[in-house]
């Protein structure tokens, strides 16, 4: 079955500077990779999606690239500020929609 | 719209119980999926269900059940409940019309002692 792997963990950051946050996966099959944030007691928020027809996706500060080939996919979150500090997970599927399979997660901080 | 809702939001169990947990998808969504979330093992796929059908389902024992009746509400019944179980269950219903993002539900905070 697909597995996804998050880098890194942890990720402490000045307000402004920019944060990046990867993920590989397996499952050559996987086709729809969705970022979620999650806020101390929140649930989780989507915030940016990527289809595999697409390498890259931006939306204001927050930007999403996938490499097919290498099955890597990236978060970059650009001029950081205080509230951007929460849990991100990146995850994949085969099937937009469908069962999810997250990764273990990166605490962001962003300190000002 | 309304967004995802669960209920309960909290719960305590007792070892060897069961238990009974349910989602309201936003209205117009026919998909509900189900994630069980701790700290150790992070956000995990429990099942997927579509027009009352299981399409899809995650590695959990079969302690795990779920079903969706035909307004799209679902449940998620644990039995013989273990310690280990103590989690946020999530539920996430999904959009049509092309998009098919998922929306989760604020969670129900179980604790089993």
């Amino acid at each position: 079955g697909e597995n996804v792997e998050q880098h890194p963990s942890t990720l402490s950051v000045q307000e402004g500077d920019s944060a990046v946050i990867k993920c590989t996966y397996s499952d050559s099959a996987s086709n729809y990779f969705p970022w979620y944030k999650q806020e101390l007691g929140k649930r989780p928020q989507l915030i940016i999606d990527i289809r595999s027809n697409v390498g890259e996706k931006k939306d204001q500060r927050i930007a999403v690239t996938l490499n097919k080939t290498a099955k890597h996919f990236s978060l970059h979150i650009t001029e950081t500020q205080p509230e951007d500090s929460a849990v991100y997970f990146c995850a994949a599927s085969y099937q937009a929609g469908t069962a999810l399979i997250f990764g273990k997660g990166t605490t962001l901080s962003v300190s000002s | 719209k309304a967004g995802v809702t669960q209920t309960p939001r909290y719960l305590i169990k007792t070892r060897g119980q069961q238990v009974t947990l349910s989602c309201s998808p936003i209205s117009g969504h026919r998909s509900v999926s189900w994630y069980q979330q701790t700290p150790g093992q992070g956000l995990q796929f429990l099942f997927e269900y579509f027009s009352e059908t299981q399409r899809n389902k995650g590695n959990f024992p079969g302690r795990f059940s779920g079903r969706q009746f035909s307004n799209s509400r679902s449940e998620m019944n644990v039995s013989t409940l273990e310690l280990g179980d103590s989690a946020l269950y999530l539920c996430a219903s999904t959009s049509s019309g092309g998009a098919y993002e998922q929306y989760f539900g604020p969670g129900t905070r179980l604790t089993v002692t």
